[in-house]
Parts: C-alpha cells; structure tokens; sequence
C-alpha cells in the first residue's frame, strides 16, 4: 500500500539548475498538494490541485510551476533554482475537492548551491 | 488571515505520563482541525481530524477537542511511551481557504 510517492528523496543542484519533483498518489484523490518546510516558518503550501486539471496558487508560489499530469500525479518543477529555495518538499492528497483528510509523501530534500 | 500558534515548542516528559499538547488559531470560522505526527526526516502521518461540528475526537491513546469559540484544540496523550516522541503539528481548515494552515509544531520527548 504506497499511499503517495515522491521522487527523488535527495537532489543537489546549483543555481540556476532545473528540475522537477514527482509525486503520484494511489488511493484515487481528487485533491493534491506541494508544500515546503523550513525551520522557523513551519509548513508553507506551493499549489494545489483541486482536481484533475485544475492547478491554484498557495502562500509561497514565486519560482514554481506544477503540472497536473492525471489523477494521480502531480509534478513541482524548479525552472532557474535559488539557494532560497533549498528546503524540504512534501507532497500530499485529500479524497475531498478541497483539504479534508490530508495523507503526507516521505518528503524531498533539495539544497541549491 | 488565519494563524495557528503551537506552545510550547519543546517538551520533555518521563514515560507514563498524561500530557496536553496546545493548538491556538485566530479565525473562528474554521472548517476542520487536523493533528498530525512528524517523526524525524519523515513525512506527517494525520492522527485525528475534528470537524468544525465536533467537539472531540479519540483514537486509541489520543484524544483532541475542539473549542472553536476560545479559538484552541488541545492534543491529549495518555499513558505517554517512548514512541511517542515526535514532532505533533496542528492544522487549520478556514471556510473559504480552500487550504490548511500549519502550526510550527512541538517536539515531544517521551523519557524512558
């Protein structure tokens, strides 16, 4: 039972370097989410997917773009990276079309050097 | 805009002990209460979810409330054990945010 997957664990890049963060969820969601946590400023969301094709903007969206590949999928992608974006990712979904029950990824450490 | 202070942000307890974890928010008008649980380098595993309807809920050795009028959610622990020292996090639903807002957490150390 693999709930929701995020890949890679671990990413270095440097400035300026792109990538992209995957996320797949098998417990049939409408809702998924990116979210980042740094120390002091607690869990910050990125987007959200309310469903499929639909993509909204969280609290902290500058320097991001996502992609809501199908229902069960959904990708954060860093286009031009920047050491103030060296943080941990976490990836989610909710059953509801908006939060309810929110089930969490093992996370994604990413440093930009 | 909705805040959720978490206090305090450490705690330390011999083993066996009942304890409280506190939640507060601003905005009365919440949709939900989540609790989760964060171990070490993991994600958050959800312990318990109150609807803005409910007062408490229980799961085994946890039970949470919920006061929407005072704005605060406790986090009850009974008969605390080792495994149970993680970082507990609360999150908030506000009708109309169409998303969670996170308390900074608290990090309960369970002593052998």
């Amino acid at each position: 039972n693999a709930g929701v997957t995020q890949t890679p664990k671990f990413q270095v890049l440097k400035t300026g370097q792109s990538m992209t963060l995957q996320c797949a969820q098998d417990m049939n969601h409408n809702s998924m989410y990116w979210y980042r946590q740094d120390p002091g400023m607690g869990l910050r969301l990125i987007y959200y997917s309310a469903s499929e094709g639909t993509t909204d903007k969280g609290e902290v969206p500058n320097g991001y773009n996502v992609s809501r590949l199908n229902k069960r999928e959904f990708s954060l992608r860093l286009e031009s990276a920047a050491p103030s974006q060296t943080s941990v990712y976490f990836c989610a979904s909710s059953a509801a079309t908006y939060t309810g029950e929110l089930f969490f990824g093992e996370g994604s450490r990413l440093t930009v050097l | 805009k909705q805040e959720v202070t978490q206090i305090p942000a450490a705690l330390s307890v011999p083993e066996g002990e009942n304890l409280v974890l506190n939640c507060s928010f601003t905005d009365s008008a919440i949709y939900n209460l989540q609790w989760f649980r964060q171990d070490p380098g993991k994600g958050l595993t959800s312990l318990l979810l109150i609807q803005s309807s409910q007062r408490e809920q229980t799961s085994g050795r946890l039970n949470a409330s919920l006061d929407k009028s005072s704005g605060r959610s406790t986090l009850y622990i009974a008969a605390s054990q080792p495994g149970d020292s993680a970082t507990y996090l609360c999150a908030v639903d506000t009708w109309g945010a169409q998303k969670l807002v996170f308390g900074q957490g608290t990090r309960l150390t369970i002593n052998p």
